[in-house]
């Protein structure tokens, strides 16, 4: 069935550090992909999407690449800040009703 | 401004109760979710409902139950089959029968038994 692994974390930086947080999917089908980012006690928010092979999603700095031959849509950040630090999901559609499958997330604290 | 609404933020349950978690959107989508998240197992999904007066289950239903009687409102009750129900309950909704659209979440509510 469809997954998506994600790099087990936690993940803790120096403030203006480079962050990247490793995803990939099953290739079955032809899914879009997400990043979600959730803060301490509430839900989950979209970050940024693609839809395609080789489209790159970009939001607040942060930018992931839809990249089919490897099955992977990793997760970049050139300068984390302090504000940064949440838990990180990686996700894709898929199966006869579009359901999101999502990764494990990722917890990342970014220190002073 | 749309969204959707979670409440209460906070419950507690008592042994053998059930009980029930409101889950209202006023973004007019016909899909809706409902996840559990316990910590280090990220999201698991517990019932899904794609239109009015339809849902499946998900991949942990029992102890679960659903009801779709409007397109806004999605309730979760927990019952007290469910042995160990002790989380952080996420709601969730979609603009479309679309793979390219994301979900929309509320903000939670954490149950706790006491």
């Amino acid at each position: 069935g469809d997954s998506v692994t994600q790099m087990e974390g936690p993940v803790t930086l120096s403030e203006e550090a480079f962050l990247t947080i490793n995803c990939t999917y099953t290739a079955t089908g032809y899914p879009s992909l997400f990043w979600y980012v959730q803060y301490p006690g509430e839900g989950l928010q979209l970050l940024l999407k693609a839809t395609k092979a080789d489209d790159k999603g970009s939001n607040k700095g942060f930018e992931a690449t839809y990249r089919k031959e490897t099955t992977s849509f990793h997760l970049e950040k050139g300068s984390v800040q302090v504000s940064d630090s949440a838990v990180y999901f990686c996700a894709r559609s898929g199966g006869s009703n579009y359901k999101l499958t999502f990764g494990k997330g990722t917890l990342l604290t970014v220190n002073p | 401004d749309g969204g959707i609404t979670q409440s209460p933020k906070y419950l507690f349950r008592k042994e053998g109760q059930n009980v029930t978690l409101s889950c209202e959107q006023n973004l007019n989508h016909d899909a809706m979710y409902w996840y559990r998240q316990d910590p280090g197992q990220g999201l698991r999904l517990i019932y899904y409902s794609q239109i009015v007066n339809d849902f499946q289950k998900g991949d942990i239903a029992e102890g679960y139950s659903v009801s779709r009687e409007k397109k806004e409102s999605f309730p979760l009750t927990v019952t007290s089959a469910q042995k160990n129900p002790t989380a952080f309950y996420l709601c969730a909704s979609r603009a479309s029968d679309s793979p390219s659209y994301g979900y929309t979440f509320g903000s939670g509510t954490r149950l706790t038994v006491v």
